[in-house]
């Protein structure tokens, strides 16, 4: 089973400062890689997939990077709308399985 | 637009077996590449996948859980529905369905439901 495990647990970033949020797999899971973003009481919504492709509608603030193991999130000028927590997921691993990170939680600093 | 809404009961006992309902709308399962899968949140905690069903039928299920899960598809009627057999309060979670497609996302899923939250507790 691929482990998927995000650092920090808790990044505290002040409104239009950069936060970087990592991501990393216990084996290579390629660019098979997703982030999202989930705000209280909300469902997940999807920023990233393939690694680095945003998705519909999701502000170029928001980048991803990274292949194999190594990943990152970043976000170039958090708004105050940014501050959620954020998982990544990968897909490689096959089958049989998906899994997530255990989250980062931006919060304000 | 596409929009996937789950239904169920909010309190099980334990032993009981579980039976949630996603209904969704804007796309058709029988379309080639498309998926739907479940996903749990238990209370403050992160996210785990637990099933996921194709177009084709082909069906997935997380390897920890595989014993307790079905999943399967009403292509007429637009819903999947997935059985979860003898629930304990460690089920007890927000759980999720969401869209994806094969191939255009990967395994990524795209438009998700609000969640349902389901309480396992005599």
């Amino acid at each position: 089973e691929i482990v998927m495990t995000q650092s920090p647990a808790t990044l505290s970033v002040s409104p239009g400062e950069r936060a970087t949020l990592s991501c990393r797999a216990s084996q290579s899971v390629s660019s098979n890689l997703a982030w999202y973003q989930q705000k209280p009481g909300q469902a997940p919504r999807l920023l990233i997939y393939g690694a680095s492709t945003r998705a519909t509608g999701i502000p170029a603030r928001f980048s991803g990077s990274g292949s194999g193991t190594e990943f990152t999130l970043t976000i170039s000028s958090l708004q105050s709308e940014d501050f959620a927590v954020y998982y990544c997921q990968q897909y490689n691993n096959w089958p049989p399985k998906l899994t997530f990170g255990g989250g980062t939680k931006v919060e304000i600093k | 637009q596409i929009t996937l809404k789950e239904s169920g009961p909010t309190l099980v006992k334990p032993t009981q077996t579980l039976t949630l309902t996603c209904t969704f709308s804007g796309f058709s399962l029988s379309t080639s590449g498309v998926g739907v899968g479940w996903i749990r949140q238990p209370p403050g905690k992160a996210l785990e996948w637990l099933a996921l069903i194709y177009w084709d039928d082909d069906k997935r299920y997380s390897p920890s859980l595989k014993s307790r899960l079905t999943i399967t598809k009403d292509t007429s009627k637009n819903q999947v529905v997935l059985t979860m057999t003898n629930m304990d309060p460690v089920d007890t979670a927000t759980y999720y369905c969401a869209h994806t497609i094969v191939g255009a996302l990967g395994d990524a899923f795209d438009i998700w439901g609000q969640g349902t939250m389901v309480t396992v507790s005599s």
